[in-house]
């Protein structure tokens, strides 16, 4: 069965560490991988996405994420962290090319932000 | 307006109660979906349309909750007789197709 897989329910660094959220799927073909954030008290906001082409992708808020097919995984980074980076973040897979895009969410991680 | 709008924004029933919960998508986006998101937990795929398709139904937790979407555009999901475990924030998307999912702001629905 598809599935995603967020193992850290929660993550606390400082401001101005680096930060790297994992994301693992289980799908039998290369599907599109998504990270979205959720602010509290607001609605969810696409940070980036892979279709094809460049494994590394570059997002929105300094936000960059690598797709590796060998380990399926589709893990966030940010150089830098700022205290407005406190939110959940969502990993989601939707099935590629396939004409139907049921989308699969993990079950976030909550990151903390000390300052 | 621009983004995907949800109503009400909040909503408190008695349990047994029935509710209903409207979502306006982007104008001219043909997949809808609904999203449960209960405390703590990540997002539970309900109910997903795509143009004049059937839609597809296999999230939806039982035959109390349904939904339709009218015309192409505005979906209702309607909660029959609720109960507390229906509490949770229900979050409705449009999308053009295998694009980005844009997100309404939630209907977050307390069941007492």
């Amino acid at each position: 069965a598809q599935s995603v897989t967020q193992p850290d329910i929660h993550i606390t660094v400082s401001e101005g560490a680096s930060l790297e959220l994992r994301c693992n799927y289980s799908y039998g073909a290369t599907p599109y991988l998504f990270w979205y954030v959720q602010s509290p008290g607001q609605g969810l906001q696409l940070l980036l996405k892979y279709f094809s082409g460049d494994t590394l992708v570059q997002g929105i808020k300094g936000f960059e994420a690598e797709f590796k097919r060998s380990q399926s995984s589709f893990n966030l980074r940010k150089p830098s962290v700022h205290w407005s980076d406190a939110a959940e973040y969502f990993c989601a897979v939707a099935p590629g090319g396939s004409g139907t895009y049921k989308y699969i969410f993990g079950t976030g991680t909550r990151l903390k932000v000390l300052a | 307006g621009a983004g995907v709008s949800q109503s009400p924004s909040n909503k408190v029933t008695e349990k047994g109660k029935d509710v209903e919960l409207r979502c306006d998508p982007i104008s001219g986006h043909t997949a809808l979906y609904w999203y449960r998101q209960s405390l703590g937990q990540g997002l539970e795929f309900l109910i997903y349309f795509q143009g004049n398709s059937a839609p597809d139904k296999s999230g939806l937790p039982s035959d109390r909750f349904s939904a339709e979407r009218t015309g192409g555009s505005v979906s209702t999901l309607t909660i029959q007789r609720t109960q507390q475990e229906d509490s949770a924030v229900y979050l409705c998307a449009s999308t053009l197709g295998p694009e980005t999912q844009y997100f309404g702001p939630g209907t977050r629905l307390l069941v007492l």
